[in-house]
């Protein structure tokens, strides 16, 4: 199962809005309602962000939003803050209890 | 409160065996889909197994399989991977995970704070 695609590395100057791209394919991404988000800090584990497309775990901001279209999953992050930096990963039901990651993306506020 | 801990990582040379644990306290543990994702120094994140509520159920990475083995014990309320033929390709930081609300999906709402295992002669 291949990795899904996400770009290396996003920025944004503070209070501006960011979107974080995920590319599967009809296997995994545009097959399936289960793409999940995930905010790394450097040294901790990382944390649910948004799960099934679009929806935030309790204690989320709503800054944080997910979408999907076709193969290729979003997360937009809006009004930035500073400690929005840090590595997003987003995750894929692949079918047949498989999951797929993507590469992550370093988000850098300016 | 709602944990995952880990134990059981440490330095292994190339070709021997670990025993992972994840204990897991503040839920009902026997509800839930567990996984364990890795993540390698520098690298991204990698679903290496995971089990169903009951056990009946498991999957394995194609890098892992026959070489790992995961189970759990709902009694004691711990998940375990047992790792063998290690090679320095497994040496990463190994985490536990819970997904939420009993399915397999992939949302990994509860992480543990991570074991490293390091495979090095």
């Amino acid at each position: 199962q291949s990795a899904l695609t996400q770009p290396r590395s996003v920025s944004g100057s503070p209070g501006q809005s960011v979107t974080i791209s995920c590319t599967g394919t009809s296997s995994d991404v545009g097959g399936y309602n289960y793409v999940s988000w995930y905010q790394q800090h450097p040294g901790k584990a990382p944390k649910l962000m948004i799960y099934d497309v679009s929806k935030r775990p309790s204690g989320v901001p709503d800054r944080f939003s997910g979408s999907k279209s076709g193969n290729t999953a979003s997360l937009t992050i809006s009004g930035l803050q500073a400690e929005d930096e840090a590595d997003y990963y987003c995750c894929s039901y692949a079918g047949s209890y498989v999951l797929v990651f993507g590469g992550g993306t370093k988000l850098t506020v300016l | 409160e709602v944990q995952l801990v880990e134990s059981g990582g440490g330095l292994v040379q190339p070709g021997g065996s670990l025993r992972l644990s994840c204990a897991a306290s503040g839920f009902t543990f026997s509800s839930y889909v567990m996984h364990w994702v890795r993540q390698a120094p520098g690298k991204g994140l990698e679903c290496v197994s995971a089990i169903n509520s009951n056990g009946g159920t498991t999957y394995y990475a194609n890098s892992v399989k026959g070489r790992f083995t995961i189970s759990r014990d709902n009694s004691k309320n711990t998940l375990y991977l047992q790792m063998g033929s290690l090679r320095a390709e497994d040496m990463a930081v190994y985490y536990c995970a819970r997904d939420i609300s009993g399915s397999w999906r992939g949302a990994f709402d509860i992480w543990g704070q991570g074991t490293m295992v390091t495979v090095s002669s």
